[in-house]
């Protein structure tokens, strides 16, 4: 069974870092590109950003720009999402997302990020 | 960027209706539209791709249509299970998503 399970989401005062992984099971995860996708409280879905299946290509919303980072480590099934500089606007469930095709085809189940302080 | 817009944003219905939801782009993107269903605290599900491709397992009673800019998602005879928030996404550079249509129960 294909699987995503994020972790590492948590109450973190305005201004400081999070780190976000994403263990991947029943696919083989070098073969796939991912993404990091949100949702705020009661919002609409927001593509933060992506990473190739070799993890040499990133992109990134314009709007995360310079204080996420996305990373994958393809020995260990894993995909991560380094945040600096939170807002209280970064509150928000973050959803792994496998990419086929240029299609979210497989989602986990969210971590919650609460920023507040 | 391309801008993705739905509308209705809320739609009641009631079991058996005919259900649309349109979706308009910025710009073109062609054929690189899809729709995803999402339930109340769960992750979002891909429900239609390239404007009208099912993905696997999805009922027949779904379908979509449209080209260019617009766009539109109809549910043929609204059931229980389909009462549940759906987004259009872009695909055709990088990824946007519409801000989402409640279909509720009238």
């Amino acid at each position: 069974e294909v699987q995503l399970v994020e972790s590492g989401g948590d109450l973190v005062q305005p201004g400081g870092s999070l780190r976000l992984s994403c263990a991947a099971s029943g696919f083989t995860f070098s073969n796939y590109e991912m993404n990091w996708v949100r949702q705020a409280p009661g919002k609409g879905l927001e593509w933060l950003s992506y990473i190739s299946s070799s993890g040499t290509t990133v992109h990134y919303a314009d709007s995360m720009k310079g204080r996420f980072t996305i990373s994958r480590d393809n020995a260990k099934n894993s995909l991560y999402l380094q945040m600096n500089s939170l807002r209280v606007e970064d509150t928000a469930i973050y959803y792994c997302v496998r990419v086929r095709l240029q299609l979210f085809d497989c989602w986990g189940q969210g971590t919650l990020v609460t920023i507040s302080s | 960027d391309i801008q993705m817009t739905q509308s209705p944003s809320t739609l009641s219905a009631s079991v058996g209706d005919r259900v649309t939801i349109t979706c308009r782009a910025s710009q073109s993107i062609s054929s690189w539209l899809a729709w995803y269903q999402q339930k109340p605290g769960k992750a979002p599900k891909l429900l239609i791709y390239k404007v009208s491709s099912l993905q696997s397992e999805v009922p027949s009673r779904f379908s979509g249509s449209g080209s260019g800019t617009e766009f539109t998602l109809t549910i043929s005879s609204l059931q229980p299970d389909d009462f549940a928030t759906y987004y259009c996404q872009q695909y055709n550079s990088f990824w946007t998503f519409g801000q989402g249509t409640k279909v509720e129960i009238k």
